[in-house]
């Protein structure tokens, strides 16, 4: 089954660093999503892309948060300056319409 | 705005007993509703889904969820579990009107430990 890939899978860095998460969704999927699931809680969404477009965002999403298509196949999710409340497992999804998400295995982030 | 409740944060459950997670939904609107599955070191793969008619569903690795509107319930089953069912298991819904699979709101999870 086709698979959705994201690198690396534990990232560390300092409080107020930029970081960006990248996702290679599957090929012919057209929905891009990013879910997050801090230690213990639920797992939220973030934001959903389509159309190269945000379509839809949580209050989770601020300014300091960004997603980019920058070319045909990575998905990327950039967080500009780190918070200690960012630490968490971010997952990344993809889907075509009214279908099934395929998750990848997460990209587990931690800031000191 | 829809929410999810998982009962159970843990289910420990002896090898070929049965097993059922329970999971219980509020929402506006009319929702689809899933289960998903983490194994470990894994991401989060769909067990089975519910979008109209049968109310029992079916899903893979002989898992099967019955939606009751009335009681606003998604609880999931399976009659003998194995060892290998150890696994984190997240009840979702999603909006009807927007589109099924998009934009989940998931519960807090279900730890499930199957015990030989």
């Amino acid at each position: 089954e086709p698979e959705v890939t994201q690198t690396p899978s534990h990232q560390v860095t300092q409080m107020g660093q930029e970081v960006i998460l990248r996702c290679v969704p599957i090929s012919n999927h057209l929905y891009f999503y990013w879910y997050r699931q801090i230690l213990g809680q639920k797992v939220e969404f973030l934001v959903s892309f389509y159309n190269n477009e945000i379509s839809e965002k949580s209050e989770i999403f601020d300014d300091q948060f960004s997603v980019e298509r920058p070319d045909g196949s990575n998905f990327t999710l950039k967080i500009r300056s780190t918070k200690l409340e960012d630490s968490a497992m971010y997952f990344c999804a993809s889907n075509r319409a009214s279908e099934k998400l395929f998750f990848g295995s997460g990209t587990q982030l931690s800031v000191l | 705005a829809q929410s999810v409740t998982q009962l159970d944060s843990q289910v420990p459950v002896f090898e070929e007993a049965p097993v059922e997670l329970r999971c219980n939904y509020s929402s506006s609107v009319s929702v689809y509703l899933f289960w998903y599955v983490q194994y470990p070191n894994q991401g989060l793969q769909l067990l089975l889904k519910y979008l109209s008619g049968s109310t029992l569903v079916k899903g893979i690795n002989g898992f099967e969820a019955e939606f009751n509107k009335s009681q606003t319930s998604f609880h999931l089953r399976k009659p003998s579990v194995h060892i290998s069912d150890t696994a984190e298991y997240f009840c979702a819904v999603s909006d009807w009107i927007k589109a099924a699979g998009n934009k989940l709101t998931f519960g807090g999870g279900t730890r499930v430990l199957v015990k030989p």
